[in-house]
């Protein structure tokens, strides 16, 4: 499978607890994108990365948000002390700007579940 | 954040009717038209997109509609079929940037 992936599918966690997710893109595209999705919403940006540079931010990120894209490759999202707020579905996306096609391609989601 | 009003919430359409989904935007920046499907506990995946400088793109039976003195774009299913029942997003973006998502329509297709 080329298409994105992201790891894992379904957390629960317990409200201030931290967690930790993974996505790795589609090979050769060189931009990484995260979501949040809220039930019955259309996904709203949070963040997103051109190579291993992140380049911008939204207000949603708050300062318990943090992604890294170290080498530019896979990207991680942590959300430390864990809100029910929190509880959405955590989308990844990929592109390969530059090109007429350059679309975001979305992985699956992480579902996460403050309880 | 919202920028992309879509509409309607949700539809309900006859097999092999013709179903229709309106956004309009805000921002003139906007370059890049995408629509998104979506099934329950599934990523958005990529239907059809439109840049501004057309009034019309198909792709089989999915089209849409353009209007860039309305800032407005639609999406056509012709022959609307069961298997199309799911959630259909617009979304607007500037050198593909930050992506902005309509609210979403939930549609369904009787037999």
């Amino acid at each position: 499978d080329t298409g994105v992936s992201q790891d894992p599918r379904h957390k629960i966690t317990k409200r201030g607890q931290n967690v930790t997710f993974r996505c790795d893109p589609i090979s050769e595209h060189n931009r990484l994108y995260w979501y949040r999705q809220t039930l019955g919403q259309g996904p709203e940006f949070l963040t997103y990365f051109q190579n291993e540079a992140q380049l911008e931010k939204s207000r949603l990120l708050s300062d318990r948000f943090s992604a890294e894209r170290p080498k530019g490759s896979f990207s991680t999202l942590e959300i430390q002390r864990t809100e029910q707020g929190d509880s959405a579905m955590y989308l990844c996306a990929s592109s390969f700007p530059g090109t007429r096609t350059d679309t975001q391609y979305f992985g699956p989601g992480t579902r996460l579940t403050v309880l | 954040q919202q920028q992309v009003k879509q509409s309607p919430q949700s539809l309900i359409v006859q097999k092999g009717g013709i179903s229709i989904i309106n956004c309009a935007y805000e921002n003139t920046a906007f370059d890049y038209f995408p629509w998104y499907q979506q099934f329950p506990g599934k990523g958005p995946a990529l239907l059809i997109a439109i840049r501004p400088d057309v009034s019309e793109k198909k792709e089989g039976r999915f089209t849409i509609s353009f209007n860039k003195s309305a800032k407005q774009f639609s999406l056509h299913i012709m022959d609307s079929q069961p298997g199309d029942s799911a959630t259909y997003f617009c979304a607007a973006t500037h050198n593909n940037n930050d992506m902005r998502f309509g609210a979403g329509t939930r549609l369904t297709v009787k037999p």
